[in-house]
């Protein structure tokens, strides 16, 4: 059900910039990418989403390319604290629930290193 | 604002023994959902409750899992008999949509209760 491909693991130095790829090549117009991450020993956290347009929050920045094929989370200056398991999510609209479904699939796990 | 709360925060039991997870969901958040998630992989959707109506159980396991929203606040998750394989850590998340589940809209994680089956 989860159409996403992350890498499985990365490592970024403390300050500098952590680059965070998605594949989502099966993505429909109306669909929603979702970036969490997950702490260890905690509950998934929201991080951001977009639709077409790049966005930007406090926490993040999300890069979309213009065929919504693929997208890049980017963590500005990466702290030790940031070290957790990101999950790159296409949240798809279910016909059969007329809801709509958030799948996990098994994320990246980055590690930032003093 | 305070999170989505949980209970216990650990548990440990042998097979074939029952055991109920609790939920509270941020406050006026309509959707709740609980997720299995097994050591080393992403958390699975279990069920998802619109107010007090059930959306989508697709992936729980009738047999042996059930789950009610009362009054549409609380809920509660409950594995009866227990197996080996439902060792994991149910969380629970809620949203604050009041009408149809979008496409659109966050989920607020709470720090999940881990289960132990001997």
């Amino acid at each position: 059900d989860a159409k996403t491909t992350q890498p499985t693991s990365m490592d970024c130095a403390e300050g500098r910039a952590a680059n965070l790829p998605c594949n989502h090549s099966t993505i429909s117009g109306n669909e929603y990418v979702y970036w969490y991450r997950q702490i260890h020993s905690q509950g998934p956290q929201y991080i951001i989403h977009g639709l077409k347009n790049n966005e930007t929050n406090e926490m993040a920045s999300l890069i979309i390319t213009e065929d919504r094929k693929s997208s890049t989370l980017i963590l500005p200056h990466a702290t030790l604290r940031d070290t957790a398991v990101y999950y790159c999510i296409v949240r798809r609209y279910s016909r059969e629930t007329s809801g709509s479904r958030l799948t996990f699939g098994e994320g990246t796990q980055l590690t930032v290193n003093p | 604002e305070a999170g989505v709360a949980q209970s216990p925060r650990y548990k440990i039991i042998e097979k074939r023994q029952s055991v109920a997870f609790w939920c509270n969901p941020i406050s006026g958040h309509a959707t709740l959902y609980w997720y299995q998630q097994i050591l080393g992989q992403g958390p699975k959707l279990l069920i998802q409750f619109q107010n007090n109506g059930v959306v989508d159980d697709s992936q729980l396991p009738k047999d042996r899992f059930s789950a009610e929203r009362l009054k549409g606040v609380d809920s509660t998750l409950k594995i009866q008999p227990a197996k080996l394989e439902d060792s994991a850590v149910y969380l629970c998340a809620s949203s604050l949509r009041r009408f149809r589940p979008a496409t659109n809209e966050k989920l607020f994680f709470g720090s999940g209760t881990q289960l132990s089956v001997l």
